[in-house]
């Protein structure tokens, strides 16, 4: 079992350019989120996609677009990159029931320049 | 707005000696509050969580103590080992969605 996979590891953007984020989870988990992780602010929910054909905002939504593929692969789109969205991007995902532990994949560290 | 609140930002503690971390919520619909663990270059991973309808939740060397009335709770790591080196984040989970505090940035020195 791979758990949650994040493609790219590493990307540098320069402002303006385009690029989307892969997450998949072979744990046949119904729910999935996306986060950014900032220095002295935890783990902020971008989006999340409570069932394959469900997305929400979560609290910091804009200048992403996500896309649930199907049930194992949820995606984060950056339209138009801004210097402010340099940051660390996990992927993770969660199971129905309780305890609704959340498995987070490895992170990836964009620099946008 | 942050709804929970973690202190402190950084703790640095000897071999063997107690590490406590605080976190403090807003929000009563809370039902849930995890504990993760991060070390660097990795994911979050569960180290453990509770239910606000107990009141200390043990698992070997850690353990959460909740209280509901002040809407607190607190992670304390028993007898620190260098291992246990890493940053700790608390949160709070209304349905399936976790709201995370700062973190803190444990250091155990030898």
């Amino acid at each position: 079992n791979a758990g949650v996979t994040q493609t790219p590891k590493f990307q540098v953007l320069k402002t303006g350019q385009s690029m989307t984020l892969q997450c998949a989870q072979d744990m046949n988990h119904n729910s999935m989120y996306w986060y950014r992780q900032d220095p002295g602010m935890g783990l902020r929910l971008i989006y999340y996609s409570a069932s394959e054909g469900t997305t929400d905002k979560g609290e910091v939504p804009n200048g992403y677009n996500v896309s649930r593929l199907n049930k194992r692969e949820f995606s984060l789109r950056l339209e138009s990159a801004a210097p402010s969205q340099t940051s660390v991007y996990f992927c993770a995902s969660s199971g129905l029931l309780p305890p609704l532990e959340q498995y987070f994949g490895p992170g990836t560290r964009l620099t946008v320049t | 707005q942050q709804q929970v609140k973690q202190s402190p930002q950084s703790l640095i503690v000897q071999k063997g000696g107690i590490s406590i971390i605080n976190c403090a919520y807003e929000n009563t619909a809370f039902d849930y509050f995890p504990w993760y663990q991060q070390f660097p270059g990795k994911g979050p991973a569960l180290l453990i969580a509770i239910r606000p309808d107990v009141s200390e939740k043990k698992e070997g060397r850690f353990t959460i103590s909740f209280n509901k009335s002040a809407k607190q709770f607190s992670l304390h790591i028993m007898d620190s080992q260098p291992g246990d080196s890493a940053t700790y984040f608390c949160a709070a989970a209304s349905g399936s969605r976790l709201t995370f505090g700062e973190g803190t940035q444990l250091t155990v020195n030898p």
